[in-house]
């Protein structure tokens, strides 16, 4: 069936690193994709999303490119702040059918220390 | 700013009871959905609605019920709370059509002892 597939957490990186949080998703047809984020305390916020092969989607400085040869869509950020200390959840949206609901991502928790 | 609004941040109640958690939006959303999270588990969808009274099961409806009598509120309902039922709890909504972004609360966390 349809699902998505995140590497598991925590991820641990000091300031400034380099950080990728991979995902990639089993789906029929053409799905919509999307990254959410969720700070501490708070609920999940919309990061950035593609609709469409090859679509990068950007937000904050963060970056994923929809990949369907590799059925993926790997969130990238050059220099990572304290304040990107999250939980990270990627989903897709079929784009067919019942599109009313995202199937997720288990989530990946991201502490980020100065 | 446009938010969904959760009535209660932190509940805590005993095994047995009817427990209500209350969800409003003031975006004119036609969607809303109730997750819970849990350690691990991620986001389990329990209901959806996508238009007055009208309701669907998501993953993990048993224990559960809801009521969408307006078009901003939508509300979770534990008929009989059980220990199995503590977890964090999450309302969100979206337009019908387009890009089905969703918009979440906060969260309720709910503990039931």
């Amino acid at each position: 069936g349809d699902s998505v597939t995140q590497m598991e957490g925590p991820v641990t990186l000091s300031e400034e690193a380099f950080l990728t949080i991979n995902c990639t998703y089993t789906a029929t047809g053409y799905p919509s994709l999307f990254w959410y984020v969720q700070y501490p305390g708070e609920g999940l916020q919309l990061l950035l999303k593609a609709t469409k092969a090859d679509d990068k989607g950007s937000n904050k400085g963060f970056e994923a490119t929809y990949r369907k040869e590799t059925t993926s869509f790997h969130l990238e950020k050059g220099s990572v702040q304290v304040s990107d200390s999250a939980v990270y959840f990627c989903a897709l949206r079929l784009n067919a059918g019942n599109n009313r609901k995202l199937i997720w991502g288990l989530g990946t928790s991201l502490g980020v220390n100065p | 700013d446009v938010k969904v609004t959760q009535s209660s941040r932190y509940l805590v109640k005993r095994t047995g009871e009817k427990v209500f958690l209350e969800c409003v939006q003031d975006m004119d959303h036609e969607n809303m959905f109730w997750y819970r999270q849990d350690p691990g588990l991620g986001l389990r969808l329990i209901y959806f609605s996508y238009d007055v009274k009208m309701k669907e099961k998501g993953d993990i409806p048993e224990g559960y019920s809801v009521s969408r009598e307006k078009k901003e509120r939508f509300s979770l309902i534990l008929e009989s709370a059980s220990t199995n039922q503590t977890s964090m709890y999450l309302c969100a909504s979206s337009y019908l059509s387009g890009a089905n972004v969703l918009t979440f609360g906060a969260g309720s966390r709910l503990t039931v002892l």
